[in-house]
């Protein structure tokens, strides 16, 4: 079945530094790739998503890239700020595993230092 | 709006307990997901209702009881839990058309813990 590795599992950066996200699957049919924001205590808030027909997609401070042939994605963090701090899930769905299924990196733990 | 609203926030139960966990959305959404969580892990899969009818399930123990009332409604009930059952329960919804993966909204969970 379909895999995700994440890495890193923890991320410190100064407060206006920018901080990257890696992550890669293993099913070349996967096509839909979102990208979740956990705070503690809460449940995962969906940030960010692309798709296998697009290598790049950008809102304010995120963005996210795709490379295909690679099959690797990434999540990249501008101009961080406190509120940023946070565990990041990557996500794959739409290949073996169907539609429906998510099937989730890790996690990374995030850290913004003042 | 994409809100997914669940109670209890909060749950204890003993081992010989019978209690229910609720989840509800009004996004017109027919795909709905139980997933449960342990602490500093991934949300794992339990349930996918579609259009109101099971259509996955993982390999999750019977103690264990999804039930979908209504196009906006999830339950799951749970009977004879184990300590290990304690987690983060977490319901999801999505859009669902053939063979399209579609945006997966969470709600806020339920943190059970079984005594």
């Amino acid at each position: 079945g379909e895999n995700v590795e994440q890495h890193p599992s923890t991320l410190s950066v100064q407060e206006g530094d920018s901080a990257v996200i890696k992550c890669t699957y293993s099913d070349s049919a996967s096509n839909y790739f979102p990208w979740y924001k956990q705070e503690l205590g809460k449940g995962p808030q969906l940030i960010i998503d692309i798709r296998s027909n697009v290598g790049e997609k950008k809102d304010q401070r995120i963005a996210v890239t795709l490379n295909k042939t690679a099959k690797h994605f990434s999540l990249h963090i501008t101009e961080t700020q406190p509120e940023d701090s946070a565990v990041y899930f990557c996500a794959s769905s739409g290949g073996i595993q169907g539609a429906q299924k998510l099937v989730f990196g890790q996690g990374t733990r995030l850290t913004i230092n003042p | 709006d994409t809100e997914v609203t669940q109670t209890p926030k909060h749950l204890v139960m003993g081992m010989t307990n019978k209690k229910s966990l609720k989840c509800e959305q009004h996004m017109g959404h027919r795909a709905m997901y139980w997933y449960k969580q342990k602490a500093k892990k991934p949300p794992e899969l339990m349930f996918v209702y579609s259009y109101e009818k099971l259509s996955i399930n993982e390999s999750v123990p019977s103690r264990f009881s999804p039930e979908c009332p209504n196009s906006s409604l999830l339950n799951l009930h749970l009977h004879a839990l184990q300590p290990e059952d304690s987690a983060l329960y977490l319901c999801a919804s999505s859009l669902l058309l053939a063979g399209t993966s579609y945006e997966q909204y969470f709600g806020p969970g339920t943190r059970l813990t079984v005594t």
